[in-house]
């Protein structure tokens, strides 16, 4: 079983500022990992796949790096509709998957 | 625009078999590479990965679920359905079905999801 750790698990920032949150996997997953955006009471969003590819209509704001086992995403510019929960994904295992436990991006 | 949408009783009793339907619209279930997840969220929790399904019949299930879930492919109706079966309270979630494609596993389509409470 691949398993994935996300740090923090919570964090408090302001509009305007660089987020990061990292990926880490318990084995090398090379790019396979995915990235998601979950606000309160909704389905989630898919943001980033292959570890940096942003889908079509995801803002430029969005950016993913890593292979391997360590993966980021950073939002270079906080805006107020980023504040939501973040999700690591690995496909590594496809077409099974497993999700990381999340980040919580809260308005400081 | 594909839509998904849940359907199911909201609320299940111990020991009972959960069953829900997604059900497709705007797309065909039989679109070659699509492949038809159920994922849950217990409340207040992440993401979990309860199994996935092509148009063929081809499933794949988390080992967590492999004894207790079960998928099928309904092609006349365009849906999917999940039956869990001996639920306890542990499995009260949202279940949210959603579309993959590629080996990347990109899911870029998901239903609004549907609370399923298991209580007596």
């Amino acid at each position: 079983d691949i398993q994935l750790t996300q740090s923090p698990s919570s964090l408090s920032a302001s509009v305007g500022d660089r987020v990061t949150i990292t990926c880490r996997a318990s084995q090398n997953i090379d790019n396979y990992l995915n990235w998601y955006q979950q606000k309160a009471g909704k389905a989630p969003k898919f943001l980033i796949y292959a570890a940096s590819n942003l889908l079509s209509g995801v803002p430029s704001r969005f950016s993913g790096s890593g292979s391997g086992t360590d993966f980021t995403l950073t939002i270079s510019s906080l805006q107020p509709e980023d504040f939501a929960t973040y999700y690591c994904q690995q496909s590594y295992s496809s077409p099974g998957f497993t999700f990381g436990p999340g980040t919580k991006v809260d308005m400081k | 625009q594909l839509q998904l949408q849940e359907s199911g009783p909201g609320l299940v009793k111990p020991s009972e078999t959960l069953s829900l339907t997604c059900t497709v619209s705007r797309s065909s279930i039989v679109s070659v590479g699509y492949h038809w997840n159920w994922i849950r969220q217990q409340p207040g929790k992440g993401l979990e990965w309860i199994g996935n399904i092509y148009y063929s019949g081809s499933t794949n299930y988390n080992p967590s679920f492999r004894s207790r879930a079960t998928m099928s492919v309904d092609m006349s109706q365009n849906q999917i359905s999940l039956h869990l079966s001996s639920v306890t309270a542990a499995d009260t979630a949202v279940y949210f079905c959603a579309k993959h494609f590629s080996d990347y596993v990109v899911i870029d389509s998901w239903g609004q999801g549907i609370l399923v409470t298991v209580s007596s």
